[in-house]
């Protein structure tokens, strides 16, 4: 159990381009989902927070109408990358909280992420 | 603030011998503590946590850590190393001001290199 898929696992586009990244719980429920920003050989960097049913939470220096963020239930959030230029090319990985009957896990179920190139 | 080092960028270690990957924290109160592994292109794998109860912690793979309170430290173990644990690993901890959503905070990550 505690599957989370991405989708798109890898996608090239046009500079001025939108992309959207799907990131889905398969078997389990999850209020709260993250978005990381991964570069090469480098930590993982938390952009938002994305909680079912409200507005995502943002880290400082994130711009939210670049990144657009929508958790619409609770086993799907979406990160689209807005106007997308060279310098959005990174690994995007996102996360879910798992919930099942009552219970919070502590831990984090991470999805296999999503190589985005733009050209 | 918080914080979670991993001291060393890389570390080497012959096939069957032991390996130590180490991480220090800096959180006020009782940390939540994690380690995950991720191998290239691919998202992290959850490897085991301390939230409570005894300091040896035993997880997925073989992989043990140890919960140190004096020294602040939550360094992953295995007694003996194969190939395939060749990969980067990160410790995090979750942040304490965001815990009803259980934001974590991640060091820096640790290559793990293990040679035949």
């Amino acid at each position: 159990g505690a599957v989370v898929s991405q989708h798109p696992s890898w996608v090239i586009c046009k500079s001025g381009t939108s992309v959207k990244i799907e990131c889905r719980s398969l078997d389990f429920q999850a209020t709260t989902m993250f978005w990381y920003r991964q570069f090469p050989k480098q930590s993982l960097m938390l952009m938002a927070t994305s909680n079912e049913g409200s507005k995502a939470t943002y880290e400082q220096g994130v711009e939210k109408d670049k990144f657009l963020i929508n958790h619409a239930s609770l086993t799907l959030s979406t990160l689209t990358v807005t106007s997308a230029h060279p310098e959005d090319s990174s690994f995007y990985i996102c996360s879910a909280r798992r919930e099942a009957s009552g219970r919070v896990y502590n831990e984090q179920f991470f999805g296999p992420g999503t190589r985005l190139t733009v050209l | 603030a918080q914080s979670v080092a991993q001291p060393e960028d890389q570390v080497n270690v012959a096939e069957g011998n032991p390996l130590t990957v180490k991480c220090t924290y800096s959180v006020s109160g009782n940390p939540y503590l994690f380690w995950y592994v991720q191998y290239p292109n691919r998202g992290l794998q959850f490897l085991l946590k301390y939230i409570t109860g005894d300091n040896l912690v035993k997880g997925s793979y073989g992989f043990e850590a140890e919960f140190n309170k004096s020294q602040t430290s939550f360094h992953l173990k295995k007694p003996s190393a194969l190939v395939s644990d060749s990969a980067l690993y990160f410790c995090a901890v979750r942040d304490i001001w965001s815990s009803n959503t259980g934001k974590l905070i991640f060091g820096q990550g640790t290559t793990l290199q293990v040679k035949p």
